[in-house]
């Protein structure tokens, strides 16, 4: 079965220092991995995703992650934080039956001035 | 635009109460999708839709039905609310297949006393 553990779910950060965002995965095949964000109150929105095209995955405001098969990791990263990266992060992989993803617990991310 | 929209945005119910929660997308997508979110449990999907005519139960679909009242709306019914179903419920919706980009209404915070 398809599964992800976020390592950390409380991460702290300067503004302006890198932000760096762990997450292993369980598949027993070439999973499809995403990363979702969800500011408070707000519904989620997608951040990057990985379909066996690049390891190395470019996302929307300056985060990326890379896919490590031999590490079985997926973590997220940004060089630099802005107060605006202040949110609940949700790695997440395609689960057995159609229809299904995997969710992650979540890692909530604050940026301190 | 609006994307993804939801009602109520906030309800509380007493123990055996019924309710209804609306979802619409304006996207054209083919599948949408209903699920809970609880503190450190990520998202869990309750039901989804693949297509319009079609629902299918997803990893917790216990006391909730569903209905696919056409392309844009899918909604969400409880028929005798439990204090366990207190939670976040979130509709979204994507093209075609669940690894294609989810889109995530705002939410329904639901509490049963």
């Amino acid at each position: 079965a398809q599964s992800v553990t976020q390592l950390d779910s409380h991460v702290s950060v300067s503004e302006g220092t890198p932000v760096l965002l762990r997450c292993n995965y369980s598949s027993s095949y070439s999973p499809s991995l995403f990363w979702y964000v969800q500011h408070p109150n707000k519904g989620l929105q997608l951040l990057l995703k990985y379909t066996s095209a690049a390891t190395l995955v470019k996302g929307i405001n300056g985060f990326e992650a890379e896919f490590k098969k031999s590490e079985t990791s997926f973590h997220l990263t940004k060089p630099s934080a802005h107060m605006s990266d202040a949110a609940e992060y949700f790695c997440v992989v395609k689960g057995d039956s159609w229809g299904k993803l995997q969710f992650g617990a979540g890692t909530q991310v604050v940026v301190t001035p | 635009n609006a994307g993804v929209t939801q009602t109520p945005k906030f309800q509380v119910l007493k123990t055996g109460q019924s309710m209804t929660l609306q979802c619409a997308q304006d996207m054209n997508h083919n599948s949408m999708y209903w699920y809970r979110q609880d503190p450190g449990m990520g998202l869990r999907l309750i039901y989804y839709s693949a297509s319009e005519g079609t629902t299918d139960k997803g990893e917790v679909p216990n006391g909730y039905n569903v209905s696919r009242l056409n392309k844009r709306e899918f909604s969400l019914r409880l028929e005798s609310a439990a204090p366990s179903q207190t939670s976040v419920y979130f509709c979204a919706s994507s093209e075609a297949l669940p690894t294609d980009t989810q889109y995530f209404g705002p939410g329904t915070r639901l509490t049963v006393l």
